[in-house]
């Protein structure tokens, strides 16, 4: 399994670019996640998905779309690339549990960089 | 609203030494507990985590934990660590079992120094 992968890896942006970061979990996860993480700050939800179709904000998701057409891809859509979008983003899994306490998975990260 | 604290932003370790990452938490429901880590350029990994049962949790790569409800407190613990151990760890909590929406620590930055 290759578990959680992501791409790009790193990207440059000009202000008012859009891009998507791809995300893909082999794993048959129900759950998946987008996080922001900026230095010092940890690790900012952004939007979730409990299923394919289902899908809602986190703590940061202005600026982002997201969309579930499938279990396996969680895209996040950047329309208007900011200065304040320059982050590292992580896509993660997880498999819903009795009694919650999942594991999430994690992808290793895209690396956005806006000019 | 609940909270996480990781006390120490960054600590300074030499090889072998015993080390503790600490993180306290605010909340007056059950929770759950985990310590992920984060290693230079990669994502996070699960180290260990704390559903219910006994308050003292083994993980990878010789880590423990231990569940202090009276405290508030799930500290991390390594006996001896080693300069593969240097990384970002990050305390994290979810709240009545509703794992869709994570909260975490700011992390701490532990580096193993020769």
């Amino acid at each position: 399994n290759a578990g959680v992968t992501q791409t790009p890896k790193f990207r440059i942006l000009k202000i008012g670019q859009s891009m998507t970061l791809q995300c893909t979990q082999d794993m048959n996860h129900n759950y998946m996640y987008w996080y922001r993480q900026d230095p010092g700050m940890g690790l900012k939800l952004i939007y979730y998905s409990v299923g394919a179709g289902i899908t809602d904000k986190g703590e940061v998701p202005n600026g982002y779309n997201v969309s579930r057409s499938t279990t396996e891809d969680f895209p996040l859509r950047l329309e208007l690339a900011a200065p304040s979008q320059t982050s590292v983003y992580f896509c993660a899994s997880s498999q819903e549990i009795t009694g919650g306490g999942e594991t999430q998975y994690f992808g290793p990260g895209t690396r956005l960089l806006v000019l | 609203a609940q909270s996480v604290t990781q006390l120490d932003s960054q600590v300074p370790v030499f090889e072998e030494a015993p080390v503790e990452l600490r993180c306290n938490y605010s909340s007056s429901v059950s929770v759950y507990l985990f310590w992920y880590v984060q290693y230079p350029n990669q994502g996070l990994q699960l180290l260990l985590k704390y559903l219910s049962g006994s308050t003292l949790v083994k993980g990878i790569n010789g880590f423990e934990a231990e569940f202090n409800k009276s405290q508030t407190s799930f500290h991390l613990r390594k006996p001896s660590v080693h300069i593969s151990d240097t990384a970002e760890y990050f305390c994290a909590v979810s709240v009545g079992g509703n794992n869709r929406k994570l909260i975490w620590g700011l992390g701490t930055s532990l580096a193993v120094n020769p």
